[in-house]
């Protein structure tokens, strides 16, 4: 079984600086995916970023990069100049080769002006 | 707004009512999922299907059933709810090995 870990509590950051949410995973299978999945008061669960088990970069998406350490099993995500939107839920997930979308608890974000 | 749509929004019901939660997705994806998100717990998978079959029920209760008459059509009957069920109730669908587009969900109050 898979298993993803966020152990941070909420998190209060300063509008235009940076913030990172760590997350690891525990699995067995040699290809499986990485997501990042924002989700607003609203409760839309939004795509934000992917990380491939065997690609070699890390992945990045306009402010979204994932910071990917695959022999320590961590997917951080990291956000660039923090906005007044990103106020949110994170949720890490995982998608192992039985395809099984599997979520962490979610790390709460507020950026404050 | 999101290529899978969810209705209601929201929905209020009595432990007596019967009602359904709608899902609908025009993306070309072959599976469709329900998961329930609680407080603060992690987002529970209740069902799969799979090319309009149902390949995994994680041990719902049966006051939950499922319906799945097309590949873009999915539905979460209800009956005799407990108050332990209210919760967010969110739709996704995949193409199998990619990513999950999800809807905005169905916040669900059982009184």
């Amino acid at each position: 079984a898979q298993k993803i870990t966020q152990t941070q509590p909420g998190m209060f950051v300063q509008e235009k600086e940076a913030v990172t949410l760590d997350c690891t995973y525990d699995t067995s299978d040699q290809s499986y995916g990485l997501f990042w999945y924002k989700q607003p008061s609203s409760g839309e669960m939004i795509f934000l970023i992917y990380q491939g088990s065997y690609d070699e970069q890390n992945a990045t998406e306009g402010r979204y990069s994932l910071n990917f350490q695959k022999a320590r099993k961590s997917a951080n995500l990291v956000i660039s100049a923090s906005q007044l939107g990103d106020s949110a839920m994170y949720f890490c997930a995982m998608n192992p080769e039985s395809n099984r979308l599997a979520f962490g608890k979610g790390n709460q974000v507020v950026v404050i002006p | 707004e999101t290529g899978v749509t969810q209705t209601p929004r929201h929905l209020v019901m009595g432990m007596t009512n019967k009602k359904s939660l709608k899902c609908e997705q025009h993306l070309g994806h072959n599976a469709m999922y329900w998961y329930k998100q609680s407080a603060k717990k992690p987002l529970e998978l209740m069902f799969v299907y799979n090319f309009k079959e149902q390949t995994e029920n994680n041990s719902v209760p049966s006051r939950f059933s499922p319906e799945c008459p097309n590949s873009s059509h999915l539905f979460l009957h209800l009956h005799t709810l407990q108050p332990e069920d209210s919760a967010l109730y969110l739709c996704a669908s995949s193409q199998q090995g990619g990513g999950y587009t999800f809807g905005s969900g169905t916040r669900l109050t059982v009184v």
